[in-house]
């Protein structure tokens, strides 16, 4: 299995500050021959399901608020949140599909 | 509208079966794969396997070979995840989710099955 590690496990962030979270895979999920990373990442809030933020490792899911931002290649992701409004509290989550799914541990992020 | 709805939540004791539900609506059921991810109580995500309706291919990850069995019945636009013999350990909330492929984001997401094992 190819293993997503998180950094860091939690942050508190003021209104408006700039949220940052690393993910690193053991192995590539970088189709050469699509040029396409098989990466995503999710926001999970308290009693809802997961949902999708960002596909293909950069690419905005429809509706998602532009101070969100993926990027990164190969083993090393970023996601960013550019100015943290209070309901951007939640878990987030990096996943690849390069090969059988997996996802990171996660990363809570809380209102300093 | 793309919808994935869940069977409601599960209070069983070990050793019992169990069989919980996903119904797809708003697109052909059969021709997306249904993943199904469990989460334990604060904890992250673990994905368990899949299955394409269209011909009922069904792929596990080796850490639930054997624990589960994944099915679908493309009548009733429906997913299933199975146990024969429920364990404490298997105490959790069961999301399923949409795939377009097998190597594919995870864009539809049922609202979730808690269920709850304890004697």
């Amino acid at each position: 299995d190819i293993v997503m590690t998180q950094s860091p496990d939690s942050l508190a962030v003021s209104l408006g500050e700039r949220a940052t979270i690393n993910c690193k895979s053991s192995q590539s999920v970088l189709n050469s021959s699509r040029s396409k990373d098989y990466f995503a990442w999710y926001q999970q809030k308290p009693g809802q399901p997961p949902k999708l933020l960002i596909n293909w490792a950069s690419t905005r899911e429809s509706g998602v608020p532009d101070r969100f931002s993926g990027s990164g290649s190969g083993t090393d992701f970023t996601l960013t949140i550019s100015s943290l409004q209070a309901e951007d509290v939640a878990v987030y989550y990096c996943q690849q599909y390069y090969s059988i799914p997996t996802f990171g541990q996660g990363t809570k992020v809380e209102l300093k | 509208e793309v919808q994935l709805v869940q069977s409601g939540a599960e209070v069983k004791k070990p050793g019992e079966s169990l069989r919980i539900s996903c119904q797809g609506s708003g697109y052909n059921f059969g021709s997306y794969w249904i993943a199904w991810v469990r989460q334990m109580p604060g904890q992250g995500l673990e994905w368990m396997g899949i299955i394409y309706p269209g011909d009922s291919d069904t792929r596990y990850s080796p850490s639930f070979q054997g624990q589960v069995t994944i099915s679908a019945d493309r009548s009733t636009s429906t997913a299933f995840l199975q146990w024969s013999s429920l364990r404490a350990s298997d105490t959790a909330m069961y999301f399923c989710a949409r795939q377009s492929t097998l190597t594919a984001k995870m864009g539809y997401w049922g609202q979730g099955t808690l269920v709850t094992v304890s004697s």
